[in-house]
């Protein structure tokens, strides 16, 4: 079965610097995708980026970007230039062939001004 | 507009009562799941829909009934309330199967059992 694990409770960022939030995960499937969803304190669930396991680069929407080691398992997610409003949890989900998705037990991000 | 709406956004109710959350989505996607958020903010999701038909059920008490009556609506009936199933009950949709799609989250209904 499908794991994921994020080991960080809780982090913080001073505003404007960049913050790494860590995801590992387990699979013996070789085709599977991989995200990063925020959760405000809205409760609003948002993608804020995806990754294919087959390609080898990794995504990037904007401020934020993935390191993907598939040899390793690992999947972080980094902030870069953090704002007020990236605060909130982050959780890292695995998606594969069972048409679900898994979730880790979340980040929580605090953003100091 | 909204993509994935849930009604109602808070419920309170007493042990033992039977009560339903309704969902929407107006994506045209095929496939919709309910997910549970316990106190600790850990997500599980309970059932998938594609097309109006179960594909997936978590091992969720009989308690709980999922009902599709088309592809854009997927409800959720709570039969005989217990104090453990307070949780945000999040409603979501994804345009395929493939664990590759996006999912699209509804707002979250927050159920408190007194």
């Amino acid at each position: 079965a499908q794991t994921v694990t994020q080991s960080q409770p809780e982090m913080s960022v001073q505003e404007a610097e960049t913050v790494t939030l860590s995801c590992t995960y387990d699979t013996s499937e070789s085709d599977y995708y991989l995200f990063w969803y925020k959760q405000p304190p809205s409760r609003q669930m948002i993608l804020v980026i995806r990754q294919e396991a087959y390609k080898q680069q990794n995504a990037t929407e904007n401020r934020f970007s993935v390191n993907f080691q598939k040899a390793a398992k690992s999947f972080s997610l980094k902030i870069s230039d953090s704002q007020l409003g990236d605060a909130a949890m982050y959780f890292c989900a695995y998606g594969g062939g069972t048409y679900k998705y898994i979730f880790g037990t979340g980040t929580r991000l605090k953003v100091l001004a | 507009d909204t993509a994935v709406s849930q009604t109602p956004k808070y419920l309170v109710t007493q042990m033992g009562n039977d009560k339903s959350i309704k969902c929407e989505q107006n994506l045209g996607h095929d496939t919709m799941y309910w997910y549970k958020q316990d106190s600790k903010k850990f997500l599980k999701i309970m059932f998938s829909y594609n097309n109006k038909e179960l594909i997936i059920n978590e091992t969720v008490p009989n308690r709980f009934s999922p009902k599709s009556p088309d592809k854009a609506h997927l409800n959720l009936h709570i039969n005989s309330l217990e104090l453990g199933d307070s949780a945000v009950y999040f409603c979501a949709s994804s345009e395929g199967l493939a664990g590759g799609s996006e999912q699209y989250f509804g707002p979250g209904t927050r159920l408190t059992v007194t």
